[in-house]
């Protein structure tokens, strides 16, 4: 079966960096997504990532290994806004979008 | 803004009541969505539409029974719901089905199903 693995939940301090991991396994890779999703609102999307390495918007970078299933969601200068859930996306062979079940980041001032 | 609104933002219904859900993009997508989305667990894609035309239906119950006159408005249509039912319901749209691009969220309606 087909299956993303991310923690259920994280905590961070403000202006400190936190590390969200992403694991997969899918039956074909067409590119990883990471989305943000404040409490009662809509998803939104921040990064994509189709070969590896790192992709960097600003204070959120993602990284990609294909090799190894893994992507991360790095978020630097945590601010309290960024308290919200980071659900993870994976694209499979038949382009259908495969999702976690989101982490949950709690920043503390 | 995402440029995709839904209607209502919050509905309570009764197991036998009749009610339906809308969704609308200003962005001259032509791919629509609906996903379920309950506490803890992943999005779970239910329908989708491209041009209009449905082409993925992941073995939702019948009464829950989608529309899309156009590409711009969605419409899912409930009845006879269960409460294990009650969830957030999202629309999304993109460009095209099945490529990679990124989809764009609504605020989603928050169904609860006494």
């Amino acid at each position: 079966g087909q299956n993303i693995d991310q923690p259920t939940e994280m905590t961070a301090t403000e202006g400190a960096i936190v590390q969200i991991n992403c694991t997969y396994q899918t039956s074909g890779f067409n590119g990883l997504f990471w989305y943000q999703q404040h409490a009662g609102e809509a998803p939104t999307f921040l990064s994509y990532n189709v070969l590896d390495g790192l992709e960097e918007k600003g204070r959120f970078s993602s990284f990609l290994s294909r090799s190894k299933g893994y992507s991360y969601l790095l978020l630097k200068e945590l601010q309290m806004k960024d308290s919200a859930s980071y659900l993870c996306a994976v694209r499979d062979s038949n382009y259908q979008l495969i999702w976690g079940a989101g982490t949950k980041l709690i920043i503390k001032p | 803004e995402t440029g995709v609104t839904q209607t209502p933002r919050h509905l309570v219904m009764g197991m036998t009541n009749k009610k339906s859900l809308k969704c609308e993009q200003h962005l001259g997508h032509n791919a629509m969505y609906w996903y379920k989305q309950s506490a803890k667990k992943p999005l779970e894609l239910m329908f989708v539409y491209n041009f209009k035309e449905q082409t993925e239906n992941n073995s939702v119950p019948s009464r829950f029974s989608p529309e899309c006159p156009n590409s711009s408005h969605l419409f899912l249509h409930l009845h006879t719901l269960q409460p294990e039912d009650s969830a957030l319901y999202l629309c999304a749209s993109s460009p095209l089905a099945g490529e990679s691009y990124e989809q764009y969220f609504g605020p989603g309606t928050r169904l609860t199903v006494t």
